[in-house]
């Protein structure tokens, strides 16, 4: 069965500041991965997906995420960080052969201004 | 354009009382998801409907949840004698196609809680 564990659960950043926040999944082939974020109150907004090739994936507001295989890892990062990313962001996979996604708990970030 | 649209935001109502919650997909998706997420965690998978048909029932925790999409675009997720335990925020996903590589449209969710 698919896993993902994101050990994280609360972050705290000063504005402008670097961050990454982790996932590690477990799934026995590659898994397509995706990354979104949730504001109190609202649906969850993807911001970034991998399905194959380049393992440096791009996204929306600025993230970007990189696939290591070998690290089962799929770390969000952006290099700076503004006032409007707190939010909660989670980490999801899907197998292939389910179509539902599995998330894991999520990671709650605050900004510091 | 237009997004997922869940209707009631929210649902208050006591234990035991019948609950239907609705979820408007993204005009042209065929599949529709619906997720339970409960305080402090990820999204858990419900169910999963390709065209009206649920291809995938397997999330729902016991009988008392059902689920339709009589027409292949609105669904309906129905509770019956529900428990203090079903509250929750239920969030309804649709994709175009449904296959594994498509990204997951979310709605803002429906928050029940069951007093």
């Amino acid at each position: 069965a698919q896993s993902v564990t994101q050990p994280d659960i609360h972050i705290t950043v000063s504005e402008g500041a670097s961050l990454e926040l982790r996932c590690n999944y477990s799934y026995g082939a590659t898994p397509y991965l995706f990354w979104y974020v949730q504001s109190p109150g609202q649906g969850l907004q993807l911001l970034l997906k991998y399905f194959s090739g380049d393992t440096l994936v791009q996204g929306i507001k600025g993230f970007e995420a990189e696939f290591k295989r070998s690290q089962s890892s799929f770390n969000l990062r952006k290099p700076s960080v503004h006032w409007s990313d707190a939010a909660e962001y989670f980490c999801a996979v899907n197998s292939g052969s389910a179509r539902q996604l599995t998330f894991g708990s999520g990671t709650q970030l605050t900004v510091l201004p | 354009g237009a997004g997922v649209s869940q209707t009631p935001s929210n649902k208050v109502t006591e234990k035991g009382k019948y609950v239907e919650l609705r979820c408007d997909p993204i005009s042209g998706h065929t599949a529709l998801y619906w997720y339970r997420q409960s305080l402090g965690q990820g999204p858990e998978f419900l169910i999963y409907f390709q065209g009206t048909g649920a291809a995938d029932d397997s999330g729902l925790p016991n009988d008392r949840f059902f689920a339709v999409r009589p027409e292949g675009s609105v669904s309906t997720l129905k509770i019956q004698r529900t428990e203090r335990g079903d509250s929750a925020v239920y969030l309804c996903a649709s994709s175009q196609t449904g296959n594994s590589n498509q990204p997951q449209h979310f709605g803002d969710g429906t928050r029940l809680s069951i007093l």
